[in-house]
């Protein structure tokens, strides 16, 4: 079945360290998204890729970097310069030829700082 | 800035009652409106998806619509079931790439 797998599940992250979150999609979609959701919050857009070796910064870009050297995998880096990275992640990809169809979501991870 | 609004944050009704979802839009220029489903823990499940073109959207006992002029969408849902506890979240399309998002309404629908 098609879809977007995310991983890992939990990450656990030191003072200081970077860490990179996994998003790979076999949906054959063009665009990619990754948001960060906050208790009582909506989710908000951290950055996206409407193709490969492109990508955008979203609304909450800082402390963020992303690589887009394959159609199907968009990773995320939480570098030390994000002050406040604990919150769950998503990412979500769309095709880009349509909007017909709608965004799907994989099943995110979330990141805690110790 | 759009603004995408949902109340109320929270709802419980017993089981079998039908209920309504409210999410309002600060900006009529909307592409689409998606309604999603969020279990606790998990990733976010698309119900429905209304395009500009269209005012509604059905799917079994749900019923989504859209009025752009007043900026609201509702999400009905027939004969609730315990099964359908989870927080549902609506997302206004602004651009291919501007998706904004409510806070959602975490319904509990009590057997």
């Amino acid at each position: 079945d098609g879809g977007i797998t995310q991983s890992p599940k939990y990450l656990f992250r030191k003072e200081g360290q970077n860490v990179t979150l996994s998003c790979e999609q076999n949906l054959n979609h063009d665009a990619m998204y990754w948001y960060r959701q906050d208790p009582g919050q909506g989710l908000r857009l951290i950055y996206y890729s409407q193709i490969v070796n492109d990508f955008q910064k979203g609304d909450i870009a800082e402390g963020y970097s992303v690589s887009r050297e394959k159609k199907e995998s968009f990773p995320l880096t939480v570098t030390s310069a994000q002050k406040n990275p604990t919150a769950f992640y998503l990412c979500a990809s769309r095709d880009g030829q349509t909007r017909a169809y709608g965004y799907t979501f994989g099943s995110g991870t979330r990141l805690t700082v110790v | 800035k759009q603004e995408v609004t949902q109340i109320p944050a929270a709802l419980s009704v017993p089981e079998g009652e039908n209920l309504v979802l409210n999410c309002s839009f600060t900006d009529s220029a909307i592409y689409n409106l998606q309604w999603f489903r969020q279990d606790p823990g998990k990733g976010l499940t698309s119900l429905l998806l209304i395009q500009s073109s269209q005012r509604e959207q059905t799917s079994g006992r749900l019923n989504a619509s859209l009025d752009k002029s007043s900026g609201r969408s509702t999400l009905y849902i027939a004969a609730s079931q315990p099964g359908d506890s989870a927080t549902y979240l609506c997302a206004g399309w602004y651009n291919n790439n501007d998706m904004r998002f409510g806070a959602g309404t975490r319904l509990t629908v009590k057997p």
